[in-house]
């Protein structure tokens, strides 16, 4: 619906894996944001992507990292995952300066 | 104290009711408000956005205080679909992320 897409929908991991998620934002969209939901919890930013570059940061530690690509799809990379990592990962697209976001279905992370 | 704040809920109404969510923000330069729906393990959709002359969309009313830096969302003639979680989302100007609430559950009840 909203043209942003994120893989996989559903994932389970051990505690000191590593993990990649993966996020393709709308079309002409040139900004991309991570988010991490906990139950019960509203969306937690980790992250914010500019053409290619980190242009913002929540309260996450480094062990959180991110690339954005020339097409402006994105990765959220999680090292050395802990039980509360578990929880919805969501990407958001948008225009720079435009505070319309849009939200892909989210993956739901697992670590056990 | 969170960034934005909303009623803890949750809140049970049947068909029919009118309900009122309100939500408080701490960052006066907050730019942009917008109320978000987020179904059971969802994505959290876009509702409508909140401006300070206040706007409607059908049952839904938002309304913006600046000088309170309070937000409500008022929804009348409830439905069963209504039911979700409603998140109270700010923005400050420029390229910035969105601040959500921690969301309000509201269940419908026929």
């Amino acid at each position: 619906e909203t043209g942003v897409t994120q893989s996989p929908t559903h994932l389970i991991k051990t505690r000191g894996q590593q993990v990649t998620l993966r996020c393709s934002s709308q079309s002409g969209h040139n900004t991309v944001s991570w988010y991490q939901q906990a139950l019960g919890q509203g969306p937690q930013f980790i992250f914010q992507y500019y053409r290619e570059e980190e242009n913002g940061r929540g309260n996450f530690p480094p062990r959180f990292s991110g690339l954005q690509f020339p097409n402006y799809s994105s990765e959220l990379n999680v090292n050395a995952l802990e039980l509360d990592d578990s929880a919805l990962y969501l990407c958001a697209s948008s225009l720079a300066d435009v505070s319309e976001a849009f939200f892909g279905q989210g993956t739901r992370l697992t670590v056990v | 104290r969170k960034e934005v704040e909303q009623d803890p809920g949750p809140f049970n109404v049947p068909e029919g009711a009118t309900v009122a969510f309100n939500c408080t923000y701490s960052n006066s330069a907050s730019q942009s408000f917008f109320w978000y729906r987020q179904d059971c393990r969802k994505e959290p959709k876009l509702l409508m956005s909140v401006y300070s002359s206040g706007n409607e969309d059908g049952r839904f009313t938002a309304q913006l205080n600046r000088a309170s830096q309070y937000i409500s969302l008022l929804i009348r003639d409830s439905k069963l679909s209504d039911s979700a979680t409603y998140l109270c989302v700010v923005n400050k100007p420029g390229n910035t992320p969105l601040v959500f609430g921690k969301g309000t559950r509201l269940s419908v009840i026929a």
